[in-house]
C-alpha cells in the first residue's frame, strides 16, 4: 500500500542551525511528493512539492529532492529562524487525489 | 473568501449526539476532501467529492459518518451517535480537478466528544 514515514520529533534547534527532517515513502508507480507545514493555530499550508524523480522542490529557503532510488524526500533548510517553528508533514499522492500523510514532525527553533 | 473555511471551529458534543460540520471550499475548486486528524497524527483520508459526486468514501470509519455536497460547492460531514473515539480535528481541503494537484486546507473543526 501507500504510506509515508517521517522522522519522529519533537526537534529543537537554535536559530541559524541546519535542519533536516527525514521522510521516506512506500508507493507503487510514480507518486507526487509534498511537504506541508502547520503553524500554531493555522491550517496546513503547502510548503513545496516534487512531481517526478530527481525534481527538487524549494520554497522559503526549504528544499527537498525526490529520490526514487532511496524512496526519500528529506526536508532541509540551511539556517532556521524562530518563525519556522511549526509542525511539518510529508505526504504523497499516487493516482487520483487521495493524499497519504506522515505523522508530522514538530520543530521548535529557539533564539 | 480567499481560502477554505470551516465551521464551527470547535464543537463539543455529548456521546450519542449527532453533529454536522461545514466546509466552504475555494470558489471554482471542483474537488473536495475530508480528513480526520487525531492528536499527534497526520491527517487521514475520509472521503472525496468531485463536484457533487462522492467518488471515494473508503476512509469513512463507520456508517455513522456521512458526507454530502449536494450542489457541488459547500459540503457537510455528519457524524451520528458520536462516540469518544470520534474526537479529532476534521479537516476539509479543496483542489482543482487535475490529479495529484495541491490541496488547500481549511483551519479544521476540533470535535470533542464527552
Amino acid at each position: 500500500g501507500n504510506s509515508v514515514t517521517q522522522m519522529e520529533g519533537p526537534v529543537t534547534l537554535s536559530e541559524e542551525a541546519f535542519l533536516t527532517i527525514n521522510c521516506t515513502y512506500t508507493a507503487t508507480g510514480y507518486p507526487s511528493l509534498f511537504w506541508y507545514v502547520q503553524y500554531p493555530g493555522e491550517g496546513l499550508q503547502l510548503l513545496l512539492k516534487a512531481t517526478k524523480a530527481d525534481d527538487k522542490g524549494s520554497n522559503k529557503g526549504f528544499e527537498a529532492t525526490y529520490r526514487k532510488e532511496t524512496t526519500s524526500f528529506h526536508l532541509e533548510k540551511g539556517s532556521v529562524q524562530v518563525s519556522d517553528s511549526a509542525v511539518y508533514f510529508c505526504a504523497l499522492v499516487r493516482t487520483g487525489n487521495q493524499f497519504y500523510f506522515g505523522t508530522g514532525t514538530s520543530l521548535t527553533v529557539i533564539p | 473568501g480567499a481560502g477554505v473555511s470551516q465551521s464551527p471551529r470547535y464543537k463539543v458534543a455529548k456521546r450519542g449526539q449527532d453533529v454536522a460540520l461545514r466546509c466552504d471550499p475555494i470558489s471554482g475548486h471542483v474537488s473536495l476532501f475530508w480528513y480526520q486528524q487525531a492528536l499527534g497524527q497526520g491527517p487521514e483520508f475520509l472521503t472525496y467529492f468531485q463536484n457533487e459526486a462522492q467518488l471515494d468514501k473508503s476512509g469513512l470509519p463507520s456508517d455513522r459518518f456521512f458526507a454530502e455536497r449536494p450542489e457541488g460547492s459547500v459540503s457537510t460531514l455528519k457524524i451520528q451517535r458520536t462516540q469518544q473515539e470520534d474526537s479529532a480535528v476534521y479537516l476539509c481541503a479543496s483542489s482543482l480537478a487535475t490529479e495529484k494537484r495541491e490541496q488547500f486546507f481549511g483551519p479544521g473543526t476540533r470535535l470533542t466528544v464527552l
